[in-house]
């Protein structure tokens, strides 16, 4: 069973508006990690935002939010104020565990593409 | 500038033939990680090392081999039992944090392999 869905293939926003990019998840641990991550058609894969399962306020990191609702598992990447540099593959990620060595697990992904 | 090198950025390979991708870190992170990503998809784990002369198989290992002399750096081979190798393939390492959850995971640039 896939456990990061994200639904939007690819997505369109103007340029200096703000989108939403949807992400949930699967998993029956209550102490987890989930992580956005931008991949421009450069190909590197460039670390967002990062949430923790127990962390009660939303993450932000300059432009980026992450609105975290647990009890709908989602964990959906707000982008404000979009720049055509925003134009990328964006990855939704979870780590799940607390003490053992488990992997990270990624999204299929979601194409952005930010129109002037 | 601390970060992950990765060598080359493209690379051709014959039918039959190994290749090797480097991958040198420089973050001074436990963990290290190869990745791989067929276009248009998420990522899939090939291998992962915690630690110097240990290292772990990850989802799709068939075909490829790691070694982990350094702690500085992780190469991959590509053999010639790996099936399909054209691919995009992405180095990356963290920390090891406990609990687990709070491990963020750090990509370089990834490597194109292209078999002719």
């Amino acid at each position: 069973a896939q456990k990061i869905t994200q639904t939007q293939p690819g997505m369109f926003v103007q340029e200096k508006e703000a989108v939403t990019l949807d992400c949930t998840y699967d998993t029956s641990d209550q102490s987890y990690g989930l992580f956005w991550y931008k991949q421009p058609s450069s190909g590197e894969m460039i670390f967002l935002i990062y949430q923790g399962s127990y962390d009660e306020q939303n993450a932000t990191e300059g432009r980026y939010s992450l609105n975290f609702q647990k009890a709908r598992k989602s964990a959906n990447l707000v982008i404000s104020a979009s720049q055509l540099g925003d134009s990328a593959m964006y990855f939704c990620a979870m780590r799940e565990g607390e003490t053992s060595y488990d992997k990270v697990i990624f999204g299929p992904g979601t194409s952005l593409s930010v129109i002037p | 500038d601390g970060g992950i090198t990765q060598s080359p950025k493209y690379l051709f390979r014959k039918e039959g033939q190994n290749v090797t991708l480097s991958c040198e870190q420089n973050l001074n992170h436990d963990a290290m990680y190869w990745y791989r990503q067929d276009p248009g998809q998420g990522l899939r784990l090939i291998y992962y090392s915690q630690i110097v002369n240990d290292f772990q198989k990850g989802d799709i290992a068939e075909g490829y081999s790691v070694s982990r002399e350094k702690k500085e750096s992780f190469p991959l081979t590509v053999t010639s039992a790996q099936k399909n190798p054209t691919a995009f393939y992405l180095c990356a390492s963290s920390m090891i944090r406990f609990p687990r959850r709070l491990d963020t995971i750090y990509f370089g640039e990834g490597s194109w392999l292209t078999v002719v």
